[in-house]
């Protein structure tokens, strides 16, 4: 099975730049993936690490390190419409099809 | 644009009645999953399903059942509502296959309260 470890909550300032860790316990899996959710919205995509090492897109990056059972979303610039609650997530072979497992989520809050 | 229905919003319902929550995707996809969502404990894997009639249990399958007729639509079903079934549903769907296959595209949501 999995286990994935998220800190809860993280704050900080505008323009500051945010960093939320994701650790894991499973014995196999297809990748390591990143949603945003704004209160009372749907999660929306926002990464996928296939492979060790950095993904960027715009001001949010995402980093996988298998060997080190760990992984990131970084968030720069931050602005106050990244408040939000991020979740990591991973997709695990099963014998039929591979099922997603959720991390408990970190709520980020932004302040002036 | 993508987009995965989920038939109401809010609902309120009495213990022990049956519930059904209805879940519609338009892009063809071929697998659609149904979790919950409670502060502190993130998304639950209820069920999922890869094909039409086929279905999966996840993580918390207990006290619900699932109906795959029709590709497009998954609906989830509480045969007997409890207070502890008090929840957010959300349903989701991926594609089979490629790097889009680890992408999950959900709907906004059912608020369930169960008195």
């Amino acid at each position: 099975g999995q286990s994935l470890e998220q800190p809860s909550e993280v704050t900080a300032v505008e323009g500051a730049i945010v960093q939320i860790n994701c650790t894991y316990q499973t014995s196999g899996f297809y990748g390591l993936s990143w949603y945003q959710q704004h209160d009372g919205g749907a999660p929306t995509f926002l990464s996928y690490n296939a492979l060790d090492g950095l993904e960027e897109t715009g001001r949010f990056s995402s980093f996988l390190s298998r060997s080190d059972s760990y992984g990131y979303l970084l968030l720069q610039e931050l602005q106050m419409k990244d408040s939000a609650s991020y979740f990591c997530a991973v997709r695990a072979p099963t014998d039929s099809w591979g099922k997603f497992q959720f991390g408990a989520g970190t709520q980020v809050v932004v302040t002036p | 644009d993508v987009k995965v229905t989920q038939s109401s919003r809010y609902l309120v319902k009495r213990t022990g009645e049956k519930v059904f929550l209805e879940c519609v995707q338009d892009m063809d996809h071929e697998n659609m999953f149904w979790y919950r969502q409670d502060p502190g404990l993130g998304l639950r894997l209820i069920y999922f399903s890869y094909d039409v009639k086929m279905k999966e249990k996840g993580d918390i399958p207990e006290g619900y059942s699932v109906s795959r007729e029709k590709k497009e639509r998954f609906s989830l079903i509480l045969e007997s509502a409890s207070t502890n079934q008090t929840s957010m549903y959300l349903c989701a769907s991926s594609i089979d296959r490629g790097q889009k296959a680890n992408v999950l595209t959900f709907g906004a949501g059912s608020r369930l309260t169960v008195l």
